[in-house]
């Protein structure tokens, strides 16, 4: 069985930094890509980026870029999505989704992680 | 990047109904790369539709997509009580890979 695991609800002050993560199993995660996708409190659904965790590589919508960093652990099939230093706007939840076709990004998600709710408040 | 208008976006139905639901692209999306998302409160998104009319694995008949270019719809045939959520398009031809607003498809 698909799986995808996030890590816990975080409650973070302006300026801190976070990484949360999604664990895969039941596949084999190097060869699907894996995407995040922010909610933020009462919206719709945001892209941010993919990652391939067989070579780690990196795509972000521009509007995402520098703000956030995603990175993987293929030895721990893990994908990470990281902030340096968080800002009350970050508040949110933040999903991970897994591509659904190996190997191509150009498919939509099919597989979701529960998703990781980031609060962000001084 | 393109952008997804969903409409309308609040859509009041009864049970036994049928809901459509458009999203219209800014620009053509490409080879039809068009999915549909059925969020419920509290849940992931689950996909329901994608290249623009196939159904995803274990998404009942009720659930149908239509359309090319910039104009696609999402059709259930007849609302079960389960359906009452929001909806979602998502174009994935072309990067950045955008959302639209979402349609609430609410009991009337």
């Amino acid at each position: 069985e698909v799986q995808l695991v996030q890590s816990g609800a975080e409650v973070k002050k302006p300026g801190e930094s976070l990484k949360i993560s999604c664990k895969g199993s039941g596949y084999s995660f190097t060869t699907y890509w894996i995407g995040w996708v922010r909610q933020m409190p009462g919206k719709g659904l945001e892209w941010m980026g993919i990652i391939y965790p067989g070579d780690s590589d990196t795509r972000y919508n521009p509007s995402f870029q520098g703000q956030v960093t995603i990175s993987a652990d293929k030895s721990i099939s893990t994908a990470y999505l990281q902030w340096s230093s968080l800002k009350a706007s970050d508040t949110a939840m933040f999903y991970c989704a897994r591509h659904l076709s190996p190997q191509s990004s150009w498919v939509p998600f099919d597989y979701w992680g529960q998703g990781t709710l980031v609060t962000v408040s001084s | 990047e393109i952008v997804l208008t969903q409409s309308p976006g609040t859509l009041s139905l009864s049970p036994g109904e049928r809901a459509t639901l458009s999203c219209r692209a800014s620009q053509s999306v490409s080879s039809n790369y068009l999915a549909w998302y059925q969020q419920k409160p509290g849940q992931a998104p689950r996909l329901l539709i994608y290249g623009a009319s196939s159904r995803a694995t274990g998404i009942p008949d009720r659930f149908s997509g239509s359309g090319s270019g910039t104009d696609f719809t999402l059709t259930i045939s007849r609302l079960e009580p389960e359906d009452f959520a929001v909806y979602y398009c998502q174009q994935y031809g072309s990067s950045p890979k955008t959302f639209g607003q979402g349609t609430k498809v609410e009991i009337k």
